[in-house]
């Protein structure tokens, strides 16, 4: 157990749809990163925050958007899915630039 | 564009013996790297990382060796256990945060 929580595990939804991504990292841990791993694909770095600000942006679509709260949890939205958007989507969550540690992730399927 | 390339799909090993996973990289702003382990359903595990300023590091059954000249880093696994076997991601890091990581090596390490 990393000790960063997801949730949901398991969401499924209809293309066009909203969803929203929930994550609580470490104790301690003040770095959120959001990553996607598609099928085949390795994990691609989607974004980062650091004790409520924005540090870093990957590739990460203009229909998704995140933030981080000040109890230093994370949510990562997405919006007007597209079938393309199934995947897993994992939180990782660090001290300064140590290292990352991930949680379970949520398996994503867009209908 | 793949940075960091795990050439290796799979790799099957006999229970006792060495496994030596294998990982290139392109960009030589990384200064670390790391190796995670992944189970199905589950994140993530982080399991050594190494800093660019060292060759090689060491933690019980697993050692990382780098080289720099030839932009290369590998995980040795000695012995080899059932356990083992899993899927092996290797990530780099370069002066951002955010992780750079291969599509990952499936293990199988037979009795």
């Amino acid at each position: 157990d990393s000790g960063v929580t997801q949730t949901p595990k398991h969401l499924i939804t209809a293309t066009g749809q909203r969803v929203t991504l929930r994550c609580s990292p470490r104790s301690g841990d003040l770095s959120v990163y959001w990553y996607q791993q598609s099928l085949d694909q390795g994990l691609q770095f989607l974004i980062q925050y650091y004790n409520g600000e924005e540090r870093a942006k990957g590739n990460i679509l203009e229909r998704f958007s995140a933030q981080q709260f000040p109890d230093l949890h994370s949510e990562l939205n997405l919006s007007s899915l597209e079938l393309g958007d199934s995947a897993l989507y994992f939180c990782a969550s660090s001290v300064e630039i140590d290292t990352q540690y991930f949680g379970p992730g949520t398996r994503l399927t867009v209908l | 564009d793949q940075q960091v390339k795990q050439n290796s799909p799979s790799l099957s090993v006999q229970e006792g013996r060495i496994s030596i996973l294998n990982c290139d990289y392109t960009n030589s702003m990384f200064d670390y790297f790391l190796w995670y382990k992944k189970y199905p359903a589950e994140g993530p595990t982080f399991l050594i990382s190494i800093s660019s300023i060292k060759d090689k590091n060491e933690d019980g059954r697993f050692t990382v060796f780098l080289n720099k000249s030839a932009k290369h880093l590998s995980l040795h696994i000695v012995p080899s256990q059932p356990g083992d076997s899993a899927v092996y991601f290797c990530a780099a890091r370069n002066s951002g945060y955010a992780l750079n990581f291969g599509k990952g090596t499936s293990l199988l390490v037979t009795p």
